[in-house]
């Protein structure tokens, strides 16, 4: 268990739908990052959020949006839902010490857009 | 961001020793080498993480030349759960828009 939490971990939809995922990150970080993964794209990065802030961003659509919470949980908006949208969302944390590369990544969020 | 380079599959016996290796030719001074493994509809997990020289941990070793130009992942004794793909990530560890690329899928069979 890495201790970042992601929910849904299944959600089916159609097109043109919109959905919201969610993350709770690992007590304690403060970088949360989003990641797409489908079968012929690998490990896409998507944005990341640092203490409420936009840090930096990835191959995200301009259809999908994010945000970190006071709290620090994130959710990652997708609207206008395509097929192609279909894939795995991962989420990421860590503290952002500066000292250490290592992501802890949740169980992702299994999206199918038919 | 460094570019890497790795094989994009492997395959091994229960029991051997694997060694995977990256390429990133245009490291820059800052920039640290991790490793992540990934199993089938799972988050990756981080393996390793290294500047120069050896690294070792419970798991794996890692071992970087002095130009740093590439990297070698060695797995002591794979056993079938060792099946996965495996991450070669290189980057300043504190402006972490780590890029995955496809990483190599390491099959161990019996």
């Amino acid at each position: 268990d890495s201790g970042v939490t992601q929910t849904p971990k299944h959600l089916i939809t159609a097109t043109g739908q919109r959905v919201t995922l969610r993350c709770s990150p690992r007590s304690g970080d403060l970088s949360v990052y989003w990641y797409q993964q489908s079968l012929d794209q690998g490990l896409q990065f998507l944005i990341q959020y640092y203490n409420g802030e936009e840090r930096a961003k990835g191959n995200i659509l301009e259809r999908f949006s994010a945000q970190q919470f006071p709290d620090l949980h994130s959710e990652l908006n997708l609207s206008s839902l395509e097929l192609g949208d279909s894939a795995l969302y991962f989420c990421a944390s860590r503290r952002a010490d500066g000292n250490t590369g290592e992501l802890f990544f949740g169980e992702g969020s299994r999206l199918t857009v038919l | 961001l460094a570019k890497t380079t790795q094989p994009i599959s492997m395959d091994s016996y229960e029991g051997q020793e694997v060694n995977i290796t990256c390429s990133h030719n245009n490291i820059a001074t800052n920039d640290y080498i991790t490793w992540y493994q990934q199993f089938p509809s799972q988050g990756p997990r981080f393996i390793i993480q290294g500047y120069k020289t050896k690294v070792t941990n419970e798991v794996a070793s890692l071992f970087i030349p002095a130009d740093r130009k590439s990297s070698t992942l060695s797995l002591p004794r794979v056993s079938l759960s060792d099946t996965a793909v495996y991450y070669c990530l290189v980057g300043a560890p504190q402006y972490s828009t780590l890029t995955f690329g496809k990483g190599t899928m390491l099959l161990v069979s019996p």
